[in-house]
């Protein structure tokens, strides 16, 4: 069953405390990406990654850091850098990385407490 | 970079067919244009996708003008269960292999009985 997953659904941290955030995909893809969402908004690049190895800032990658060791693999860490971090992500995969279609994961809701 | 504007809500009855505007300034004579829906608490699922004329598939349709600088997703026949935010997505290519993924602010719709 091919598909995209993220853990935990909900997660809650203390301020000041780092929290990664899994995505795992298995849908072959070569593009993933990582999304912030607040109530009632849009959708806000984080990351994107287009190969093994390499990621890009999107519009809001400070206090986020990424890596992608791993094709299937795509984990986001939110540092205490990150001053407002309560949020929805999504987690997104592409096979190329132009508007290609994203699949979505189900998302991880982030509280600070 | 390009930019997209929807309208914020719209409201409609079930059994009508919606409309829904994009406006997206500067795309790339490369860049396709796709339509996502996204219920609360979800991950946006793909809709359709288009470059030019008209797309059709079993859930709705995409009209591009010539000129690409919108586009308009239309929903024929709405039930309640299309109640949902719609965004719009097209790629935006920033020099090199590189692109910038530009999303909509989304269109809330609801559908009334």
């Amino acid at each position: 069953d091919g598909g995209i997953t993220q853990s935990p659904k909900y997660l809650f941290r203390k301020e000041g405390q780092n929290v990664t955030l899994s995505c795992e995909q298995n849908l072959n893809h070569d593009a993933m990406y990582w999304y912030r969402q607040d109530p009632g908004q849009g959708l806000r690049l984080i990351y994107y990654s287009q190969i093994v190895n390499d990621f890009q800032k999107g519009d809001i990658a400070e206090g986020y850091s990424v890596s992608r060791e791993k094709k299937e693999s795509f984990p986001l860490t939110v540092t205490s850098a990150q001053k407002n971090p309560t949020a929805f992500y999504l987690c997104a995969s592409s096979m190329g990385a132009d508007a290609d279609t994203q699949y979505f994961g189900p998302g991880t809701r982030l509280t600070v407490l | 970079l390009a930019k997209t504007t929807q309208p914020i809500s719209m409201d409609s009855y079930e059994g009508q067919e919606v409309n829904i505007t994009c406006s997206h300034n500067n795309i790339a004579t490369n860049d396709y244009i796709t339509w996502y829906q996204q219920f609360p608490s979800q991950g946006p699922r793909f809709i359709i996708q288009g470059y030019k004329t008209k797309v059709k598939n079993e859930v709705a349709s995409l009209f591009i003008p010539a000129d690409r600088k919108s586009s308009t997703l239309s929903l024929p026949r709405v039930s309640l269960s299309d109640t949902a935010v719609y965004y719009c997505l097209v790629g935006d290519p920033q020099g090199g292999s590189n692109y910038q993924l530009i999303w909509g602010a989304g269109t809330k719709l609801i559908i009334k009985p």
